[in-house]
């Protein structure tokens, strides 16, 4: 069974750092590009960040540009946020996806397909 | 970044009603655009990649068309199951941007 398992998710004060994790099973890891994207309270979703398989490969919004730092352990079967800096309106549930790539008509296109569960990140003093 | 405007923001619909949202891009995206549906307190699930095609598992009364700027999620017959709400997303340009969401709710 295909699955990713976020951890790491609590509550820290404002200016404060955290770690994420999101472990995944049941499919190669190193093979696909993996994606944070994150709901604030009430809120609908935003994607966070991007990573190449293999890691070399980095994007962003433009709200954590500087602050968070995604990344990866092919070895590990792990996806990582780093996130520092946090602020109150970082508060949400962020979930881990894999980026499935399907090859239609010469062209790959993607979707996040499957999510983990979430983790909640709460920055309040 | 490329804004994604989802109409309506909620809708009441039965059971067996047939229910268009729509969502249209600021830029032209040609097909990259997928479609997501979320339960409460659940993450979310893909139903539609590259605007038209359907994910693999979902159920066949869920449909997508358009390309370009104008997309269209498609639910011919609603069942029980699929009061929920409804994000687009596209990924044709960084940064990858949602639709605000429609909920759907039981009329």
């Amino acid at each position: 069974e295909v699955q990713l398992v976020e951890s790491g998710g609590d509550l820290v004060q404002p200016g404060g750092s955290l770690r994420l994790s999101c472990a995944a099973s049941g499919f190669t890891f190193r093979s696909h590009w993996m994606t944070w994207v994150r709901q604030a309270p009430g809120s609908g979703l935003e994607w966070v960040a991007n990573i190449r398989d293999d890691g070399t490969d980095k994007y962003y919004v433009d709200s954590v540009k500087g602050r968070f730092t995604i990344s990866r352990d092919n070895a590990k079967n792990s996806l990582y946020l780093q996130m520092n800096s946090l602020r109150a309106e970082d508060t949400a549930v962020y979930y881990c996806t894999r980026i499935l790539a399907v090859r239609k008509s010469g062209i790959y296109f993607d979707s996040f397909d499957p999510w983990g569960q979430g983790t909640l990140v709460t920055v309040s003093s | 970044a490329i804004q994604m405007t989802q109409s309506p923001s909620s809708l009441s619909a039965s059971v067996g009603d047939r229910v268009t949202i729509t969502c249209r891009a600021s830029q032209d995206i040609r097909n990259e655009l997928g479609w997501y549906q979320q339960k409460p307190g659940k993450a979310p699930k893909v139903l539609i990649y590259a605007a038209s095609s359907l994910q693999s598992g979902v159920p066949s009364r869920f449909s997508g068309s358009g390309s370009g700027t104008d997309f269209t999620l498609t639910i011919s017959s609603l069942q029980p199951e699929d009061f929920a709400t409804y994000y687009c997303l596209q990924d044709n340009n960084y940064p990858w941007t949602f639709g605000q969401g429609t909920k759907v709710e039981i009329k």
